[in-house]
């Protein structure tokens, strides 16, 4: 059975620091994975995904994430972070041909000016 | 634009009340799902369906029933038989091509209990 842990249910930057969230997959076979983010009331909106291509994955608002198949991670980064940077970030995974999507319980990112 | 369409945004339900949350899309994607969100616990699964007259149950399925009569909708009814169903509710798709593209969700409808 594949799982994903989120570390951190609530992160705070500060406007223009490096935002890091933190994601671990267990699954016996390479998966997708994949980040969505969630503004309140909303449904959630994919930022990027891994694919078995490059490691290195961007996606947009200038969020990045790397594979790291000897760690199991697949962290999400923004050099950055903007006011509008703030809501709730979703990790996922998928694998082994099996037709659901496993999410992580989510990180609050504040952001304080 | 194609998009998914939830529909109520808010719902309110009677104890012993069946509701029933509407998901249409226009993506011309094959398979749907319906997830719950609550607070703290990320997605979970309630039911799925890759075609058109078929579905499976996902995690949490009971109390919880949908149909798939067309490929453009899948509305999901929740039962007096569910216990606690004030949550968010969140249905998605994904396209033909697989799931390593992502889902698309809609904006959800968040049921609550009165």
């Amino acid at each position: 059975a594949q799982s994903v842990t989120q570390l951190g249910s609530h992160v705070s930057v500060s406007e223009g620091a490096l935002v890091l969230l933190r994601c671990n997959y267990s699954s016996s076979v390479p998966p997708y994975l994949f980040w969505y983010v969630q503004y309140p009331n909303q449904g959630l909106q994919l930022l990027l995904k891994y694919t078995s291509a490059a490691t290195l994955v961007k996606g947009i608002n200038g969020f990045e994430a790397e594979f790291k198949k000897s760690e199991t991670s697949f962290h999400l980064t923004k050099p950055s972070a903007h006011m509008s940077d703030a809501a709730e970030y979703f990790c996922a995974s998928q694998a082994g041909g099996y037709q659901k999507v496993t999410f992580g319980t989510g990180t609050k990112l504040q952001v304080i000016p | 634009d194609g998009g998914i369409t939830q529909s109520p945004k808010y719902l309110f339900r009677k104890e012993g009340q069946n509701v029933t949350l509407s998901c249409e899309q226009n993506l011309n994607h094959d398979a749907m799902y319906w997830y719950r969100q609550d607070p703290g616990q990320g997605l979970r699964l309630i039911y799925y369906s890759q075609i058109v007259n078929d579905f499976q149950k996902g995690d949490i399925a009971e109390g919880y029933s949908v149909s798939r009569e067309k490929k453009e909708s899948f509305p999901l009814t929740v039962t007096s038989a569910q216990k606690n169903p004030t949550a968010f509710y969140l249905c998605a798709s994904s396209p033909p091509q697989g799931l390593r593209l992502g889902y698309t969700f809609g904006s959800g409808t968040r049921l609550t209990v009165v």
